[in-house]
């Protein structure tokens, strides 16, 4: 069965840092884009970022570049968000998601996702 | 960045009626485009992908078409389980996007 589990959310202050962590299983992971999509309380979905197999290519929403970085690490079948410079306007549900193995992405499946809250 | 408006944002049916989910893209991005529930407290699933494509073991009432600019998500006899929150997402460029998202409730 694929399995996406994330981990790392939690209350932070404005301007602190997080890094949440997402468990790949069930699948070569490897083999497929991986992405970060995230959901504000009571909004819509929003793509974060995107991350080719090899690394070599990495895509974000203008909202966090500079301030997020999206990495992988294929041996531990892991992705990872490090979320830098925290603003109220981050607190959402993060969500992991496979990609495809082919530079189009649609999403499928997705973690459960993980809450990321931005307050002092 | 293109931007994915659809319509309606709010939908009131019944079982067994058929709805039509339009999502409309601001500039042309041949079929790619996906579809996704979500219901309340879950992640996202996908339901449909290059516009008109059925994930697997998702059921057939759920239909996709449309390419360029314009896009429908039918869904042929409402189910029970089928009342939650369609988002389409394009997948042509970089920043990817989704809809505003449908609200599908019971009338």
């Amino acid at each position: 069965e694929v399995q996406l589990v994330e981990s790392g959310g939690g209350l932070v202050q404005p301007g602190g840092s997080l890094r949440l962590s997402c468990a790949a299983s069930g699948f070569t992971f490897s083999s497929y884009w991986m992405s970060w999509v995230r959901q504000a309380p009571g909004k819509g979905l929003e793509w974060v970022a995107n991350i080719k197999q090899d690394e070599s290519e990495k895509y974000y929403v203008d909202s966090v570049k500079g301030r997020f970085t999206i990495s992988r690490d294929n041996a531990k079948t892991s992705l990872y968000l490090q979320m830098n410079s925290l603003r109220a306007e981050d607190t959402a549900v993060y969500y992991c998601a496979r990609g495809t193995r082919g530079w189009y992405n649609w999403f499928d499946p997705w973690g459960q996702g993980t809450l990321v809250t931005v307050s002092s | 960045d293109i931007q994915l408006t659809q319509s309606p944002s709010f939908l009131s049916a019944s079982v067994g009626d058929r709805v039509t989910i339009t999502c409309r893209a601001s500039q042309g991005i041949s079929s790619y485009l996906a579809w996704y529930q979500q219901k309340p407290g879950k992640a996202p699933k996908l339901l449909i992908y290059a516009a008109s494509t059925l994930q697997s073991g998702v059921p057939s009432r759920f239909s996709g078409s449309g390419s360029g600019t314009e896009f429908t998500l039918t869904i042929s006899s409402l189910q029970p389980e089928d009342f939650a929150t369609y988002y389409c997402q394009q997948l042509n460029s970089y920043p990817y996007s989704f809809g505003q998202g449908t609200k599908l409730e019971i009338k």
